[in-house]
């Protein structure tokens, strides 16, 4: 079974501090995606990974940074927590194109709360 | 953009009932479909995909859901739901050669026993 396991489930920060959420993913998966999720909003993507180093933005990337320096772990940072950062985040891998595999696999989620 | 829309946001049945959960997309190309589940306190997991073949897929816990080209949707259905199905349901897709999936607002479905 493909397992993806997330740094915490739950999280408090304040506003304005830095806040590194980790994501490491056990299956040899070329794509990681960080995704946020609200009540009525679903998932929103952030941004995604396709290979080591590379990165590419989703919907709504501003506020957030990412870092994939190794295949198995994809890092999500918050430069500087604000109060509208507060959700749900998931990560999720993806064997990715060059098996034609792209169903996702996803962690168990971090619950964010800014104060 | 690729978008999809799940027609309702909250469902309520009863046990026994069966279920069918509407899910449509914008993209014209060719595309893959999958619905995930979300059970209370637990993590997002896939219930089944579609990625070419039989249109009529089946899943796990007895889930299947159709793929229609022309109608640009793919509907969840079970014939006889059970209080373990309360869940939230996602409808995702992905189409354009990209590697991404776009995921619906989701459904939320109530089984009252």
């Amino acid at each position: 079974d493909v397992k993806v396991t997330q740094s915490s489930r739950y999280l408090v920060k304040r506003t304005g501090e830095k806040v590194f959420l980790e994501c490491v993913q056990d299956m040899d998966h070329e794509n990681m995606f960080w995704y946020r999720q609200d009540p009525g909003l679903g998932l929103r993507l952030i941004y995604f990974s396709y290979d080591v180093k590379m990165k590419e933005k989703g919907d709504i990337p501003e506020g957030y940074s990412v870092s994939r320096e190794k295949k198995e772990r994809f890092s999500l940072i918050l430069e500087s927590a604000s109060t509208n950062q507060t959700s749900m985040y998931l990560c999720a891998s993806s064997l990715g194109r060059l098996a034609g595999r792209y169903e996702q696999y996803f962690g168990p989620g971090t619950r964010l709360t800014v104060t | 953009a690729q978008s999809v829309s799940q027609h309702n946001h909250h469902v309520i049945l009863s046990e026994a009932a069966s279920l069918e959960l509407g899910c449509n997309y914008s993209y014209g190309g060719t595309v893959n479909l999958f619905w995930y589940v979300q059970y209370p306190g637990q993590h997002l997991q896939l219930l089944l995909k579609y990625f070419s073949g039989d249109p009529l897929v089946k899943g796990i816990k007895g889930f299947e859901a159709e793929f229609i080209k022309s109608k640009f949707s793919f509907n969840l259905r079970k014939p006889s739901v059970q209080w373990s199905d309360t869940a939230e349901y996602f409808c995702a897709v992905r189409g354009g050669g990209a590697d991404g999936l776009t995921f619906g607002k989701g459904t939320h479905l109530i089984i009252q026993p």
